[in-house]
């Protein structure tokens, strides 16, 4: 069945960076794309861009371009987001999810950042 | 406004019907997408594209659109239903995907 593994939490000081993985098992990962949500404590959902796994086109929020990147690895079928620059607001639950033509039909279990001095 | 608005909060007494609303300027051009979240899970989607059920989802939950406004009805809301319902769609530009900030539903 389609499942989408994240890798575990993560503690970094502000200004670093931090990379999230996202294995992705079950589905022919080329044919869809990958979206990256991200969800601080108490908070809603912020959308935070797409990569397309087939050919790595990206669409990034506006509010994150220049610290934000995301790439695919189709050998592995695995989806990453690094974000630098961390501040201590980008503390949240990390989630990727498949994007089948704007719906996120299969999520991750989430990942969390926690950025601290 | 190129956001999506959603009431913060709603109660619905067991077995009764609750109807959720998303409302944007983009929802007149582009479909919405319906996520439940409960404490600690990550989203599931429950309505895609207006009015479409995934595989798995009770027929309790029906969606709809008028307009600007994007609509979640729980027809006999069940206690598992309580947790966060988040509408997802476009912005007005198109150019990029925006969520709502959620409609907390609380079952009595």
């Amino acid at each position: 069945q389609v499942q989408l593994v994240q890798s575990g939490p993560e503690v970094k000081k502000p200004g670093a960076s931090v990379k999230v993985s996202c294995k992705a098992l079950g589905y022919n990962f080329i044919s869809y794309g990958i979206t990256w949500v991200r969800q601080a404590p108490g908070q809603g959902l912020e959308w935070m861009g797409w990569i397309s796994a087939y050919e790595g086109k990206r669409n990034y929020a506006q509010s994150l371009q220049g610290r934000v990147t995301m790439t695919t690895e189709t050998s592995t079928m695995t989806a990453y987001l690094e974000l630098r620059s961390l501040r201590f607001d980008d503390t949240a639950v990390y989630y990727c999810a498949r994007d089948n033509s704007d719906i996120l039909d299969y999520w991750g279990q989430g990942a969390l950042v926690t950025v601290s001095a | 406004s190129s956001g999506l608005t959603q009431d913060p909060a709603v109660s619905v007494a067991l077995g009764q019907t609750v109807t959720i609303t998303c409302q944007g300027d983009s929802l007149g051009t582009f479909y919405a997408n319906w996520y439940q979240q409960k404490p600690g899970q990550a989203p599931l989607l429950v309505i895609s594209t207006v009015n479409n059920r995934p595989s798995g989802i009770p027929d309790r939950f029906s969606g709809s659109r008028s307009g600007n406004t994007a609509s979640l009805t729980i027809t006999g809301a069940q206690a598992e239903d309580e947790a966060v319902y988040y509408c997802h769609s476009r912005d007005i530009s198109g150019n990029r995907v925006i969520f709502a900030g959620g409609t907390k539903v609380t079952v009595l």
